[in-house]
């Protein structure tokens, strides 16, 4: 069965460093998108990106984060001068098409210390 | 605001038992989404609704557009099952993102 592929699972960074997570959503899927998961809290909503340029996205998703495909099959999410609210969980997902089921991924565990 | 409540917010039952967690919203949605997530934190998509009923397995899904209202039922509940189930909307058709619930934990003893 196609599934989406994160890595790393878990990782831990130094506050004010830079790390991009990512992510190989199905292959014949044409819309994706990052969530956050905050322990104890809901799932949040951070983008979503369509044709190549991001088409949704919350208050969070602020100048610190950046979306990217740079290759076709990678969809990378990039956060920048990482703070301690940055640890999380974050969860990459696609779907064929907007109105159809989105398949996540197992999420990468981001730990700002 | 859009909003999506669950309950219960815990749930322990015995094995065997018929399992229903509930969720509501607030305003009219085009889809509503039943996820499970496990321990390790994956996220794992079960049905996707936008009216009526979907089975799979001793899993049962409803949709009550009208009372913006929707259900998961579980039947011959095992410990497998544990885990936390979450309701997803997506609030309008041109929409992209999905508002989650917090989450209902649910516990099977043997």
């Amino acid at each position: 069965e196609p599934e989406v592929t994160q890595t790393p699972s878990h990782q831990v960074t130094q506050m004010g460093q830079e790390v991009i997570l990512r992510c190989v959503p199905i292959s014949n899927h044409l819309y994706f998108y990052w969530y956050r998961q905050i322990l104890g809290q809901k799932v949040e909503f951070l983008v979503s990106f369509y044709n190549n340029e991001i088409s949704e996205k919350s208050e969070i998703f602020d100048d610190q984060f950046s979306v990217e495909r740079p290759d076709g099959s990678n969809f990378t999410l990039k956060i920048r001068s990482t703070k301690l609210e940055d640890s999380a969980m974050y969860f990459c997902a696609s779907s064929e098409e907007v109105g159809l089921g989105a398949f996540f991924g197992q999420g990468t565990r981001l730990t700002v210390v | 605001k859009n909003e999506v409540e669950q309950s219960p917010q815990n749930l322990t039952a015995q094995e065997g038992e018929f399992i229903t967690i509930n969720c509501s919203y607030s305003v009219g949605i085009s889809a509503l989404h039943w996820l499970q997530q496990h321990p390790g934190g994956g996220i794992v998509s079960l049905f996707m609704l936008s009216s009526g009923k979907k089975k799979h397995g001793r899993l049962i899904a409803t949709i009550n557009i009208q009372e913006k209202h929707s259900s998961l039922h579980i039947t011959a509940s095992h410990p497998r099952d544990s885990a936390v189930y979450i309701c997803a909307v997506r609030f309008s058709r041109g929409a992209q993102k999905l508002v989650f619930g917090q989450g209902t934990r649910l516990t099977i003893n043997p």
